[in-house]
């Protein structure tokens, strides 16, 4: 079945230093998802990418979905401690199935 | 407007017990998710549900079951609770014609002893 693996599973880094994760599916996707969890909560949607090679931007925040539409990243410019959470990516196949990495968890030092 | 409305928020069951988790989407949502979310783990698609009708399933055992209501609400049902079980289970709300998002609820922490 669909697999959708996520590095690093954990990151820790100093306030103000960059953060990647990076989210690869086996299958290729129709589109990809990403979520924030803090601690204690649920998922909240932050982007959808939908076209071959697009790059979304928010603030610090910048997504990127890859050429075979099979890969993706988010990368955090200058990390706040309000970025602490887990970050999951959900890819979406044409047969309308949904599937979750297990996210990255992003720990900040002030 | 209220966001995703999940009950109970926490509940401690035993081995072997039922339980039945309630959902309220997002007023105007019609498409209702359930998720089963173990610890370090994400998100486990379990049912999806679209103007009451099962229109996803995954890969969980028939002790699972859902239903959705007319007025879009949704319940799940788990029988014979296996320790296994214990998981925050998360329900989801999407519009039809939106951008494909999911709106989660808070979740229902579920301890099986």
């Amino acid at each position: 079945g669909q697999q959708v693996m996520q590095i690093p599973q954990y990151q820790h880094v100093q306030e103000g230093e960059d953060f990647t994760t990076y989210c690869n599916s086996s299958t290729t996707l129709s589109n990809i998802q990403w979520y924030k969890q803090r601690p204690g909560g649920h998922p909240v949607f932050l982007i959808q990418l939908v076209k071959s090679g697009e790059v979304k931007k928010q603030k610090r925040l910048t997504f990127q979905f890859g050429e075979a539409k099979k890969n993706s990243s988010l990368h955090i410019t200058a990390t706040q401690t309000t970025d602490v959470g887990t970050y999951f990516c959900a890819g979406l196949t044409n047969a309308g199935k949904s599937t979750f990495g297990d996210g990255t968890t992003l720990t900040v030092k002030p | 407007d209220a966001g995703v409305t999940q009950s109970p928020t926490h509940l401690i069951k035993t081995r072997g017990q039922q339980v039945t988790l309630r959902c309220s989407p997002i007023s105007g949502h019609k498409s209702v998710s359930w998720y089963q979310q173990v610890l370090g783990q994400g998100p486990q698609f379990i049912f999806q549900y679209y103007e009451k009708e099962e229109r996803g399933r995954g890969n969980f055992p028939d002790r699972f079951s859902a239903r959705q209501f007319p007025n879009y609400s949704s319940e799940l049902n788990v029988n014979a609770l296996l320790l296994g079980d214990s998981a925050l289970y998360l329900c989801a709300s999407s519009h039809p014609g939106g951008a494909g998002e999911l709106f989660f609820g808070e979740g229902s922490r579920l301890t099986v002893l």
